[in-house]
């Protein structure tokens, strides 16, 4: 079946420096994929959508110059947190659509747990 | 805009009871509904989906869910629990442009043994 990755899968940072989050669908191409937002005892808020080639689409409220998006090949996309804050501590899930499988189907990576001290 | 809403927050049963986890959505068009569940520690894996046809989807592990347009809702059930399906649910819909999916709070589910 479809497998996506994320590397890594915990972090702590300072506040104020940067984090890259990577996600990679392993067997398969990905045109597309999502990046998550999970707080706790809540549900996964979509944060943005990453096309392989273009800019990314941010949900509202989601600042862009905050978490960068790059989705630079069919089976990798980042995210990086920038001068990271202890309210951006969180969990981040990506997700990813194959390029020939059911369109609407979504495989999610295990997830990162970012803690900002 | 959609929401989707899940009755319960927490719900604990004994092994052999049966299952219902609701599930409402709110949207206007056409949806895509999808039960996702989360065991402890590890990632999200699609349980069942329903895009057209038969309104009773079944899925793995013996879960089934009813869609209701009616009531627009989509309810996960399962005739008899194992200690193994406790986890965290999740209902999400999808409609419109770019298969967004937007996903209920979660239920978690405890079966005690």
């Amino acid at each position: 079946g479809a497998v996506v990755s994320q590397h890594p899968s915990r972090v702590i940072c300072k506040s104020g420096t940067s984090v890259k989050i990577e996600c990679r669908s392993l067997d398969f191409q990905a045109t597309t994929m999502f990046w998550y937002r999970q707080f706790p005892k809540q549900s996964l808020m979509l944060m943005a959508t990453s096309n392989e080639g273009s800019k990314a689409t941010y949900e509202q409220g989601v600042e862009k110059d905050k978490f960068l998006i790059n989705h630079a090949s069919l089976t990798l996309s980042t995210l990086t947190v920038t001068s990271a804050h202890p309210e951006d501590s969180s969990f981040y899930i990506c997700s990813a659509i194959t390029s020939g499988g059911a369109q609407y189907e979504q495989y999610f990576g295990p997830g990162t747990r970012l803690t900002v001290t | 805009a959609q929401s989707v809403s899940q009755h319960n927050h927490h719900v604990i049963l004994s092994e052999a009871a049966s299952l219902e986890l609701g599930c409402n959505y709110s949207y206007g068009g056409t949806v895509n509904l999808f039960w996702y569940v989360q065991y402890p520690g590890q990632h999200l894996q699609l349980l069942l989906k329903y895009f057209s046809g038969d309104p009773l989807v079944k899925g793995i592990k013996g879960f089934e869910a009813e869609f209701i347009k009616s009531k627009f809702s989509f309810n996960l059930r399962k005739p008899s629990v194992q200690w193994s399906d406790t986890a965290e649910y999740f209902c999400a819909v999808s409609g419109g442009y770019g298969n967004k999916l937007v996903f209920g709070a979660g239920t978690i589910l405890r079966v005690k043994s």
